[in-house]
């Protein structure tokens, strides 16, 4: 089955900075990517998506890249702020093999200091 | 529009009791998804159901676990003979159709297994 590898697993950067999370999966049928934010006590909350037919997404501070190729992706959050502070997921999904079913990555915790 | 919602929020049982976890999709979707956030384990998928399609049970731990989805909407996922290791934050997700792979998600229940 598939399985996604994220990293780092905790990040902490200066208000203002840029800040990246990676992402590798395996399964090669994977074609949807979409990144989550949780917050505490929250459920994840779809902040960005990105299809494999498409390399780059952007979306005002927030971008993600997709190489198919190398089989990774990645998010980039620019000019943080305190408020982006919480824990990111990346994830992919196979579509066509069934169920659509998300597989995880373990999670990022990013913390923008102030 | 109203997201997904969940219920209840936090759920605490003796170990050896049947529990039941509610979810309610976004009206229209007709995909719905469980999945299980533990600490250990991160966010796994458990059950998926798409319109009047037979679910894919697929990521259920155990026969202990099961759920339905009735007309079409609400869904119920019921653990029986409850462990501590069910100990987790369930998850529901909703999709607008079966060829669209963005999930949205409830707040999540909180099951305490004591």
């Amino acid at each position: 089955g598939e399985n996604v590898e994220q990293h780092p697993s905790t990040l902490s950067v200066q208000e203002g900075d840029s800040a990246v999370i990676k992402c590798t999966y395996s399964d090669s049928a994977s074609n949807y990517f979409p990144w989550y934010k949780q917050e505490l006590g929250k459920g994840p909350q779809l902040i960005i998506d990105i299809r494999s037919n498409v390399g780059e997404k952007k979306d005002q501070r927030i971008a993600v890249t997709l190489n198919k190729t190398a089989k990774h992706f990645s998010l980039h959050i620019t000019e943080t702020q305190p408020e982006d502070s919480a824990v990111y997921f990346c994830a992919s999904v196979a579509s066509g093999a069934g169920s659509y079913q998300l597989t995880f990555g373990k999670g990022t915790k990013l913390s923008v200091i102030p | 529009g109203a997201g997904v919602s969940q219920s209840p929020s936090n759920k605490v049982t003796e170990k050896g009791k049947d529990v039941e976890l509610r979810c309610d999709p976004i009206s229209g979707h007709t995909a719905l998804y469980w999945y299980r956030q533990s600490l250990g384990q991160g966010l796994e998928f458990l059950i998926y159901f798409q319109g009047n399609s037979a679910p894919d049970k697929s990521g259920l731990p155990s026969d202990r676990f099961s759920a339905e989805r009735t007309g079409g909407s609400v869904s119920t996922l019921t653990i029986q003979r409850t462990q501590q290791e069910d100990s987790a934050v369930y998850l529901c997700a909703s999709s607008p159709s079966r060829g669209t792979d963005t999930q949205y998600f409830g707040p999540g229940t909180r099951l305490t297994v004591l």
